[in-house]
């Protein structure tokens, strides 16, 4: 059982470099969700996706994109990397209904030079 | 504005001894309320949940949480902790009256159980 898979687990970009940050989930879920995580800031919301072909702004979107290719993946996009967006980021699916948990990635570790 | 607080960045506790990891939350309407654990280099995993009915909810690894309205606090709890508790805990909250499933998470508090 596989749950949230995110590929890279590691990578190491340079200032204005772009990436494309993969997420998939095999448990049939409508929504997926990308988070960021910061020392004591916990996790704020990048984007999210309610259901395939749909996508939102959460609490933190500059300097991101997304896209919800289908029902399975939901990838993020980096489009000029700054080293602000050095951080941990994490995706996650969920069902309805909403009192169900979000199930987690195991993160990817990003740091921008 | 919906928002969680875990007034503690961290909690150091003793084995065997009770923990209590705090959270207060503020939303509209009532609350769906959550705990996950965090252990190094992975991802959140859930604990337990609070939707509606008994205050006292139980979860997985032996924790329990209850759920408090008038102090609007759901705050974690194990009678006896272990040094494999020992990990980053984290409260989220979502607010029923929001058509979303959008999911507003507490800082964080860092347990630390000594042998």
């Amino acid at each position: 059982n596989a749950g949230v898979t995110q590929t890279p687990k590691f990578q190491v970009l340079k200032t204005g470099q772009s990436m494309t940050l993969q997420c998939a989930q095999d448990m049939n879920h409508n929504s997926m969700y990308w988070y960021r995580q910061d020392p004591g800031m916990g996790l704020r919301l990048i984007y999210y996706s309610a259901s395939e072909g749909t996508t939102d702004k959460g609490e933190v979107p500059n300097g991101y994109n997304v896209s919800r290719l289908n029902k399975r993946e939901f990838s993020l996009r980096l489009e000029s990397a700054a080293p602000s967006q050095t951080s941990v980021y994490f995706c996650s699916s969920g069902a309805r209904p909403s009192n169900q948990p979000q199930h987690f990635g195991d993160g990817t570790r990003l740091s921008i030079l | 504005a919906q928002s969680v607080a875990q007034p503690e960045d961290q909690v150091n506790v003793a084995e065997g001894n009770p923990l209590t990891v705090k959270c207060t939350y503020s939303v509209s309407g009532n609350p769906y309320l959550f705990w996950y654990v965090q252990y190094p280099n992975r991802g959140l995993q859930f604990l337990l949940k609070y939707i509606t009915g008994d205050n006292l909810v139980k979860g997985s690894y032996g924790f329990e949480a209850e759920f408090n309205k008038s102090q609007t606090s759901f705050h974690l709890k194990k009678p006896s902790a272990l040094v494999s508790d020992s990990a980053l805990y984290f409260c989220a909250v979502r607010g029923m009256t929001l058509n979303t499933d959008k999911l507003i998470f507490g800082t964080g508090t860092r347990l630390q159980v000594f042998p």
